[in-house]
């Protein structure tokens, strides 16, 4: 098992730019879960997905962010018109069940906007 | 709305002297509490959760309920140990991590 996949690694873009982050769970996990974390600052929750659905996203901001976790495919992250702002490192997690059990992360995307 | 303080940004101690990491958290339900870990290069992982009760590498963590505390601590630190460490709390829907800034512990030789 090769564990929550996220790529690309690495992503710069220009400012006005759009940023697609994707995450591939873990096999047999339909819960995805993706945090931002900021320069010099811990892992902040943004959304929860299951398999097409939405679950929680209290923590995503409410203009030119939005996620997807297909039926078939990975999660996907993406950023609209993308500002300097949003350099950070966004990490993926999955699990199998709902609840916070055990969430596997993924090595995360390290997003430069110039 | 739910919170994670770890005090200490950076820890160093010696190889064989007992570490303890700080983590205090605000919740006004039952939490569920973690520390996950990441070495150098590698993704972050899970270490313990309260509920286990467990000792995962030499590490233990208690719930203080009384102290809002949950402490993770080792008697004999070892170089291996080096990392970020990062305490997390769960949300009452149990599916949200609420994320303490981390402490980078450096275990000296």
């Amino acid at each position: 098992n090769a564990g929550v996949m996220q790529n690309p690694r690495h992503l710069v873009r220009r400012r006005g730019q759009e940023a697609r982050l994707r995450c591939s769970p873990m096999k047999g996990h339909s819960h995805v879960y993706w945090y931002r974390q900021l320069p010099e600052e811990g892992l902040k929750f943004m959304v929860y997905l299951q398999k097409e659905n939405i679950i929680d996203e209290s923590g995503m901001p409410k203009e030119r962010f939005s996620a997807e976790f297909p039926k078939e495919g990975p999660s996907i992250l993406r950023i609209q018109q993308v500002v300097r702002g949003d350099s950070a490192a966004y990490f993926c997690a999955s699990s199998s069940r709902q609840g916070a059990y055990e969430q596997y992360f993924g090595p995360g995307t390290r997003l430069t906007v110039t | 709305a739910q919170r994670v303080t770890q005090p200490e940004k950076l820890l160093s101690v010696f190889k064989g002297a007992p570490v303890e990491l700080k983590c205090n958290y605000s919740y006004s339900g039952s939490p569920e509490l973690f520390w996950y870990v990441q070495y150098s290069r590698q993704r972050l992982q899970l270490l313990l959760r309260h509920i286990s009760r467990e000792s995962i590498k030499g590490f233990t963590a208690d719930l203080n309920k009384g102290e809002t505390s949950f402490h993770l601590k080792k008697p004999f630190a070892q170089e291996e140990d080096s990392a970020m460490y990062y305490c997390a709390i769960s949300s009452g829907s149990g599916s949200r991590l609420t994320f303490g800034e981390g402490t980078q512990l450096t275990v000296n030789p």
